[in-house]
């Protein structure tokens, strides 16, 4: 069945960076790009952009390119996203979702990333 | 900036039907704006509807239908069930770019 397996909830001291990973299973990884969504507490979900698999292409959406990189390890088809210089405003929870034709049909369970000092 | 518009909230009773919508600012929703719509509950990751406006997923309830109506996406909730509330999120393709909507809150009451 297919899967999308997030790592674990992550702290972080502003400034520092972290590296979230979305590892897929059950299906042909490069098949499907990966996208990234954010959801801050109590808000709705925001748009972060998307990573070709095949090409390792990514595209950011506006307000997300920068400190946001997505990358992929195919060989273990996994995708990345790593966020740099943390504020704390990206406390947030962040998820993966494959998609072919915007058809966004599994998601990932969600990663929490909380930026405290 | 391209800004994606939701009821803010709706209110509904069991066995009733309710449409939640989805527009633009940029001008009416089409097909070619591939609306998907999702379901949210508390503390859950979003759960997939209805894609490319009117097609339902395998595990999609017969009773959500997507559909465009009056240059907005649509999606109609037939029936309501008290396990339908939930947050509501339209998404939209720019053509590369992809927008969520605000959210619809539905309360079953």
């Amino acid at each position: 069945q297919v899967q999308l397996v997030q790592s674990g909830s992550e702290l972080r001291k502003p400034g520092a960076s972290v590296k979230v990973s979305c590892k897929a299973s059950g299906y042909s990884f490069t098949a499907f790009a990966i996208n990234w969504v954010r959801q801050a507490p109590g808000q709705g979900l925001e748009w972060m952009g998307w990573i070709n698999t095949n090409t390792g292409n990514p595209t950011y959406a506006q307000g997300f390119s920068g400190r946001f990189v997505f990358s992929l390890d195919t060989s273990v088809s996994t995708g990345y996203l790593q966020i740099s210089s943390l504020k704390a405003e990206d406390t947030a929870v962040y998820y993966c979702a494959r998609d072919r034709v915007t058809n966004f049909d599994y998601w990932g369970q969600g990663s929490l990333v909380s930026v405290s000092s | 900036q391209t800004v994606v518009t939701q009821e803010p909230s709706l209110t509904v009773s069991p066995g009733e039907t309710v449409t939640l919508t989805c527009s633009s600012n940029t001008g009416a929703v089409t097909s070619n704006y591939y609306p998907s719509w999702f379901q949210q509950k508390p503390g859950q990751a979003p759960r997939p509807l209805i894609y490319t406006t009117s097609n339902k997923h395998s595990w999609t309830p017969a009773r959500f239908s997507g559909s465009l109506l009056g240059g907005k996406a649509a999606l109609t909730l037939s029936g309501v069930q008290p396990e339908d509330e939930a947050e509501y999120y339209c998404l939209l393709y720019y053509g590369g770019a992809q927008v969520f909507g605000g959210g619809t809150k539905l309360t079953v009451l």
